[in-house]
């Protein structure tokens, strides 16, 4: 089975700290993304990544950021957190070559920011 | 580019009673379409997904869901709802290729079932 793993459950953080969503995964996916859930608004995409070292925006990117160093993990980064991104935020990935076609999803890293 | 509507934010059924939940989309490709179904404090589960077979799909827990190009919709539906299925479920479309970009979720539809 995929194993989608996310580095915390929980977070608690303050306004204008860096943080860093941990996120691996187990089935060599080339094709790994960041959502957030929000009641009422569902997920929405935040960022993407190809392949290592590649990313693209999604709906949302203002006020993240993405690495990929190596294929297996992809991490999402706020650059100065605010308030208005507390939320759940959940890791997906995806295999490009086959016709399986589905996302894997994380257990989802639900953040507070104070 | 994509969108997806869920006509209702919640549903309330009696147990042992036809379930519905409604989803319309928008697309300028031949989408793929899935059901997402998360319990609460659960991981998000697929329930089924659309890929441009055959258009009625059946999925797990004795859900389906009929894609209607014409309707432009990919409804939910189930004969005989269970107290476990309780539940929030998302109708969601592939931004493109299949998933590749990846998928645009509708807003969710809370499921209630009544004893």
């Amino acid at each position: 089975d995929v194993k989608v793993t996310q580095s915390s459950r929980y977070l608690v953080k303050r306004t204008g700290e860096k943080v860093f969503l941990e996120c691996v995964q187990d089935m060599d996916h080339e094709n790994m993304f960041w959502y957030r859930q929000d009641p009422g608004l569902g997920l929405r995409l935040i960022y993407f990544s190809y392949d290592v070292k590649m990313k693209e925006k999604g709906d949302i990117p203002e006020g993240y950021s993405v690495s990929r160093e190596k294929k297996e993990r992809f991490s999402l980064i706020l650059e100065s957190a605010s308030t208005n991104q507390t939320s759940m935020y959940l890791c997906a990935s995806w295999e490009a070559r086959s016709s399986y076609n589905e996302q894997f999803f994380g257990p989802g890293t639900r953040l507070t920011v104070l | 580019a994509q969108s997806v509507t869920q006509l209702d934010s919640h549903v309330s059924v009696s147990e042992g009673t036809p379930v519905l939940l409604r989803c319309n989309y928008s697309s300028s490709y031949s989408p793929s379409l899935f059901w997402y179904v998360q319990h609460p404090n659960k991981g998000l589960q697929l329930l089924l997904k659309y890929t441009s077979a055959a258009t009625l799909v059946k999925g797990i827990n004795g859900f389906e869901a009929e894609f209607k190009k014409s309707e432009t919709s990919f409804h939910l539906t189930k004969p005989s709802a269970h107290m476990s299925d309780a539940a929030e479920y998302f109708c969601v479309v592939s931004r493109a290729g299949g998933g590749a970009d990846g998928l645009t979720f509708g807003k969710g539809t809370h499921l209630i079932i009544q004893p």
